[in-house]
């Protein structure tokens, strides 16, 4: 069983266009986050949420809006896609309990702006 | 703010040879640490972790790592490389705790020679 799922795989669209990743995990865990790999395979944290709340927020632009619908599911909804979102966009989770839990990753989402 | 540095961003090893892979950290508290490994088209994987306790500890597939915090460091090793380690590593150091997430190096690329 796959504990944190991302779909898409692979996102192909146009500028402009608005598009949603989703994620789920079936670890039980009570944390979800967003992180990009830019194309020198930086990795950033953009957005977590525990329990349904909105924890982190890193400036990231506010065409990227998470929406966490219950604990084991953190979407990511983009709107007006720009070239610079081209990236690999992972999930991940954890549970937050005791600080310092290692994160679990999803395999990634790859998008691609034409 | 807490960063982690990894100065390689290429490295090139026999297979059979030995490995060191390096890390420094910069964080105020005592630091959570964690090696995750990306294969190619591939998710991140955890390899081992660091909260507290025996400064060197042991991960899966052979990996280990020892903290060293005179010197802010957490450097990987393996004794005997397989062809199969080849892929991308990232150190990571927890950012406290209560959903925080984690900060990345921007990771070391080992090749493997035959």
């Amino acid at each position: 069983d796959t504990a944190v799922s991302q779909t898409p795989k692979y996102l192909v669209t146009q500028m402009g266009n608005d598009k949603s990743i989703k994620c789920e995990q079936n670890l039980g865990h009570d944390t979800m986050y967003w992180y990009k790999q830019d194309s020198k395979k930086f990795l950033k944290i953009m957005f977590s949420y525990n329990n349904k709340e909105l924890i982190i927020n890193e400036t990231v632009p506010n065409r990227f809006s998470p929406k966490s619908p219950d604990k084991a599911h953190l979407n990511l909804h983009i709107n007006s896609l720009e070239l610079g979102d081209s990236a690999v966009y992972f999930c991940a989770s954890s549970q937050e309990v005791t600080p310092g839990q290692p994160q679990h990753f999803g395999d990634g989402t790859r998008l691609s702006i034409l | 703010a807490q960063s982690v540095t990894q100065p390689d961003i290429h490295i090139t090893v026999s297979e059979g040879a030995s490995l060191e892979l390096r890390c420094n950290y910069s964080y105020g508290a005592t630091p959570y640490l964690f090696w995750y490994v990306q294969s190619p088209g591939q998710g991140l994987q955890l390899l081992l972790k660091y909260f507290s306790g025996d400064t060197l500890v042991q991960g899966i597939k052979g990996f280990e790592a020892e903290f060293k915090r005179s010197q802010s460091s957490f450097n990987l090793r393996k004794p005997s490389v397989h062809w199969s380690d080849a892929a991308e590593y990232f150190c990571a150091v927890g950012r406290g705790g209560g959903a925080d997430g984690l900060t990345f190096g921007k990771g070391t690329h080992l090749i493997i020679q035959p």
